[in-house]
């Protein structure tokens, strides 16, 4: 089946750092890969959908400079947290689909900013 | 996308059935009804979709009524494994359209 492959599945970084995070489709060609967020206890929120080749469209109250998201490949799509706050510490998802079948899903990266 | 409801949480018993509801009254014609579960800390897994049609696969059965208002998803024999938040979506098929969560339902499988 479609393997999406996550990583790191979890990272501590210092309060104004970066922090990238990769997704790669390990089997198929993902056209389209999604980036979510997740706090505790809460339901996975879009931050923004990425097709190979484009500019992300990010959804409102997304900060586009602050949240960089790449997908130059059909494989391969990075989100760059930049200048990293503590109020950026989440769980971090990433979806992808090759624009036939469903949706396969990382396992996530935890973000801890100290 | 329509909207859909789900509750908060049920609880079940390891090797019986767990029936979990979803209310979709907005539905469109060409809105397809999905299933996916998250289990603590791990990405969404896809259970199952459909259409009008009830579904069956390896992992579960999904029960569309009629009018496609709500549906049922339905896990035959629980165990402890099957703790998981259930997200019920309903969105047209197809790739590169986005996938939104709601609030899912919190299903807790105990011996």
């Amino acid at each position: 089946g479609a393997v999406v492959s996550q990583h790191p599945s979890w990272v501590i970084c210092k309060s104004g750092t970066s922090v990238k995070i990769e997704c790669r489709s390990l089997d198929f060609q993902a056209t389209t890969m999604f980036w979510y967020r997740q706090f505790p206890k809460q339901s996975l929120m879009l931050m923004a959908t990425s097709n190979e080749g484009s500019k992300a469209t990010y959804e409102q109250g997304v900060e586009k400079d602050k949240f960089l998201i790449n997908h130059a490949s059909l494989t391969l799509s990075t989100l760059t947290v930049t200048s990293a706050h503590p109020e950026d510490s989440s769980f971090y998802i990433c979806s992808a689909t090759d624009g036939r079948y469903g949706y396969t899903f990382g396992s996530g990266t935890r973000l801890t900013v100290v | 996308d329509a909207k859909t409801t789900q509750p908060p949480s049920m609880d079940c018993a390891e090797g019986r059935a767990a029936n979990l509801p979803c209310n979709h009254s907005t539905i469109s014609g060409n809105e397809y009804v999905y299933w996916y579960r998250q289990i603590h800390s791990q990405g969404p897994q896809y259970i199952i979709h459909g259409l009008k049609n009830n579904e069956t696969n390896e992992m579960a059965s999904l029960i569309i009524t009629e009018d496609r208002k709500s549906s049922t998803l339905i896990l035959p024999h629980a165990t402890l494994r099957d703790t998981a938040v259930y997200y019920c979506i309903v969105r047209v098929a197809g790739g590169g359209n986005k996938l939104t969560f709601g609030t899912g339902t919190q299903l807790k499988v105990e011996l």
